[in-house]
């Protein structure tokens, strides 16, 4: 199984529709997890963060389930600039190292 | 100047040549990182630095060779490489590497095209 894994997509949503995305992990020591959002050839950018069962910030929801081992994460009322790709991040090790999904790209469309 | 900085944005470089890319952070940050992402392909680790102490080299080739001068600075010297090595090198760090609860700061990356 790999360390993380992610629906590579794509999704393609309406304006103003709801999109979930889930991410599955390995290793059932992680403690905090992330997603980052990344445009098209530009750096990960951090969106959120989920430390307990979840964590929400205005139209993004992101929950984690411990005990099967995925965390999702819950687009509300999609924009036009939220198209990019959706990465999944779990720490693994010492150090703060995170291995990185290798994403899900959303296209909202007018 | 403040986050995390990345010279030069674009390289391109023969398989002969020797080459080093830059990154520098103004965050007070003790861990630096270099990821490289191929396309299409999920970020992979290379080298992680803990307090400018190379704490892990993730079975990258020896022609990959970094340098940690101190907390602020990180390098990543390149020579003899293979096309097969282009890709978007990113740099990032961490506020602190004894935490995981704290995600990376990420550089705008060096997209490097091996000829």
């Amino acid at each position: 199984r790999k360390e993380v894994e992610q629906d590579p997509g794509p999704f393609n949503v309406p304006e103003g529709a709801t999109v979930a995305f889930n991410c599955t992990y390995s290793n059932s020591a992680s403690q905090s997890f992330f997603w980052y959002r990344q445009d098209c050839r530009k750096e990960p950018k951090l969106l959120m963060s989920v430390y307990s069962s979840g964590n929400e910030d205005g139209r993004f929801t992101a929950q984690l389930n411990r005990a099967s081992q995925y965390i999702s994460l819950l687009i509300r009322d999609s924009k036009l600039s939220d198209s990019a790709t959706y990465l999944c991040v779990v720490p693994s090790g010492g150090y703060n190292k995170l291995i990185f999904g290798a994403g899900t790209r959303l296209a909202v469309h007018p | 100047e403040t986050g995390v900085t990345q010279t030069p944005r674009h390289l391109v470089m023969g398989m002969t040549n020797k080459k080093s890319l830059k990154c520098e952070q103004h965050l007070g940050h003790n861990a630096m990182y270099w990821y490289k992402q191929s396309a299409k392909k999920p970020l992979e680790l290379m080298f992680v630095y803990s307090l400018e102490e190379r704490v892990e080299n993730n079975s990258v080739p020896s022609r990959f060779s970094p340098e940690c001068p101190n907390s602020s600075h990180l390098f990543l010297h390149l020579h003899t490489l293979q096309p097969e090595d282009s890709a978007l090198y990113l740099c990032a760090s961490s506020q602190d590497w004894r935490a995981t609860n704290y995600g990376y700061t990420f550089g705008s990356g060096t997209r490097l095209t091996v000829v």
